[in-house]
C-alpha cells in the first residue's frame, strides 16, 4: 500500500528556521516524483515545487522560488520542504503527493501538516 | 489568481447529477491530461479523475470526466450528502513549468 507520512504540526515565531518531512513507503521511492503543496485557511491549492528523489532533480513555482527549498533523502524515503525565516504569512496546511511520470497528476497525498507562524 | 478557472460553487438536491467546469488554455488543458480531487472538510485532497476521465480504483462511476480542448468537466450523478466537499481541477503547464490548480469549487447537496 502506498502511503506518505508528513511530520507533525509546528508553531513557530517570525524568522525562525523550519524543515517539514514526508516519508514514503510501499512504493519505490526514488522513482517517483514528490510534490508540495500549500492550502492557505480557507483558501484553495497551491502548487510549490517538486523533486525526484532519484537524482534529486528539483523544480519550484515562480511564486516560491527562493522562498522555500525542497530536499529529499533517498537513504530514508523521506522528502523535505524548509524554510530559512519564516514569516506569520506562511502559515498553511502543507500536503505533499506522489506526481505520476507525467507529472500532471497527483496520485497519492500526504495527510499534511499544519504550520502555524505567529509571534 | 488561480490559472486554472473553476466556478466557487455548486449546488444539487441528493439523486441529482452537477457538472463541475474547470477552463484553462492551450499551454495546461489544451495539451495536458486533467486530473480532479476531491477534498472532503478537514481533510488531504483524494484523486478522483486521472488523464480526462479514468477513475482510480475504488472511485465509483457516478464520478466521471471529460476534456474538450481547453477546458475540463467533471460530473457527478446520484448525488449523496457525502459529496459535499471541495473539489479541484489540475494538470501541468508546459509554459510556465509547473503544476496548475484550479481555484475550487465548493459542492452543496441541498
Amino acid at each position: 500500500e502506498v502511503q506518505l507520512v508528513q511530520s507533525g504540526a509546528e508553531v513557530k515565531k517570525p524568522g525562525e528556521s523550519l524543515k517539514i518531512s514526508c516519508k514514503g513507503s510501499g512504493y519505490s521511492f526514488t522513482s517517483y516524483w514528490i510534490g508540495w503543496v500549500r492550502q492557505m485557511p480557507g483558501k484553495g491549492l497551491e502548487w510549490l515545487g517538486i523533486i525526484y528523489p532519484g537524482d534529486s532533480d528539483t523544480r519550484y513555482s515562480p511564486s516560491f522560488q527562493g522562498q522555500v527549498t525542497i530536499s529529499a533523502d533517498k537513504s530514508i524515503s523521506t522528502a523535505y520542504l524548509q524554510w530559512s525565516s519564516l514569516k506569520a504569512s506562511d502559515t498553511a496546511m502543507y500536503y505533499c503527493a506522489r506526481h505520476t511520470d507525467s507529472l500532471e497528476t497527483a496520485d497519492y497525498w500526504g495527510q499534511g501538516t499544519l504550520v502555524t507562524v505567529s509571534s | 489568481q488561480s490559472v486554472l478557472t473553476q466556478p466557487p460553487s455548486v449546488s444539487a438536491a441528493p439523486g441529482q447529477k452537477v457538472t463541475i467546469s474547470c477552463s484553462g488554455t492551450s499551454s495546461n488543458i489544451g495539451n495536458n491530461y486533467v486530473s480532479w480531487y476531491q477534498q472532503l472538510p478537514g481533510t488531504a485532497p483524494k484523486l478522483l479523475i486521472y488523464d480526462n476521465n479514468k477513475r482510480p480504483s475504488g472511485i465509483p462511476d457516478r464520478f466521471s470526466g471529460s476534456k474538450s480542448g481547453t477546458s475540463a468537466t467533471l460530473g457527478i450523478t446520484g448525488l449523496q450528502t457525502g459529496d459535499e466537499a471541495d473539489y479541484y481541477c489540475g494538470t501541468w503547464d508546459s509554459r510556465l513549468s509547473f503544476a496548475v490548480f484550479g481555484g475550487g469549487t465548493k459542492l452543496t447537496v441541498l
